[in-house]
């Protein structure tokens, strides 16, 4: 069954670093979407991305967050200049369409630990 | 806005008895889209159920079930027979108007324990 991919499951970085959190999407989906879920928390809306381009995006998103998907198939998130409270795992997540029934599979996730 | 409530932060049960999550939610939008996930302890987000806001019947996939009540905007998860591998976070969610592959926005959580 196909699924979400993401890389690395867990990524240790320092404070002001820049990481980049990977992401296979499922391979006929059109719709891409960052979440994040500090720990304990319950998960929060980051972005979503259709046609190339961000089609929503939360507070949370401000200019330390980016996203692109530099080829037909990896989505990515950076994060620049890395702060403590960026320790979060980030989930990505895809949908085919649009359609009543279509669901959003989650990614593994990815662990963030910025010392 | 859209909010989702949920009000049981924890909740233990034995094995083999049938459990109900409880979730609310709040949106002025007619359509809309309610999901459960899975949580266990290592940390993916597992889709279990979805339920239409248009759907007349409700949603059933194997020992889970959500008791969906419109008018109370009310949609409980119902797991039969719990099993140990039930122990996790489970988290109600809801997506915006089926025009849209718009965001989830995700309850605060329930734990469940399974005691043997």
């Amino acid at each position: 069954e196909p699924e979400v991919t993401q890389t690395p499951s867990h990524q240790v970085t320092q404070m002001g670093q820049e990481v980049i959190l990977r992401c296979v999407p499922i391979s006929n989906h059109l719709y891409f979407y960052w979440y994040r879920q500090i720990l304990g928390q319950k998960v929060e809306f980051l972005v979503s991305f259709y046609n190339n381009e961000i089609s929503e995006k939360s507070e949370i998103f401000d200019d330390q967050f980016s996203v692109e998907r530099p080829d037909g198939s990896n989505f990515t998130l950076k994060i620049r200049s890395t702060k403590l409270e960026d320790s979060a795992m980030y989930f990505c997540a895809s949908v085919r369409g649009v359609a009543s029934t279509d669901t959003q599979y989650f990614g593994p996730g990815t662990r963030l630990t910025v010392l | 806005a859209q909010k989702i409530t949920q009000t049981q932060p924890g909740m233990f049960v034995q094995e083999k008895e049938a459990v109900t999550l409880d979730c609310t939610y709040d949106t002025s939008d007619p359509s809309y889209g309610l999901f459960w996930y899975k949580q266990p302890s290592s940390g993916e987000m597992i889709f279990l159920i979805y339920q239409g806001s248009y759907d007349q019947q409700n949603a059933t996939e194997g020992r889970y079930s959500l008791n969906f009540q419109k008018a109370r905007k009310s949609a409980n998860l119902v797991i039969s027979a719990s099993q140990l591998g039930d122990s996790a976070m489970y988290f109600c969610a809801m997506r915006g108007p089926y025009s849209s592959a718009s965001k989830i926005i995700f309850g605060s959580g329930t734990r469940l324990s399974i005691r043997p």
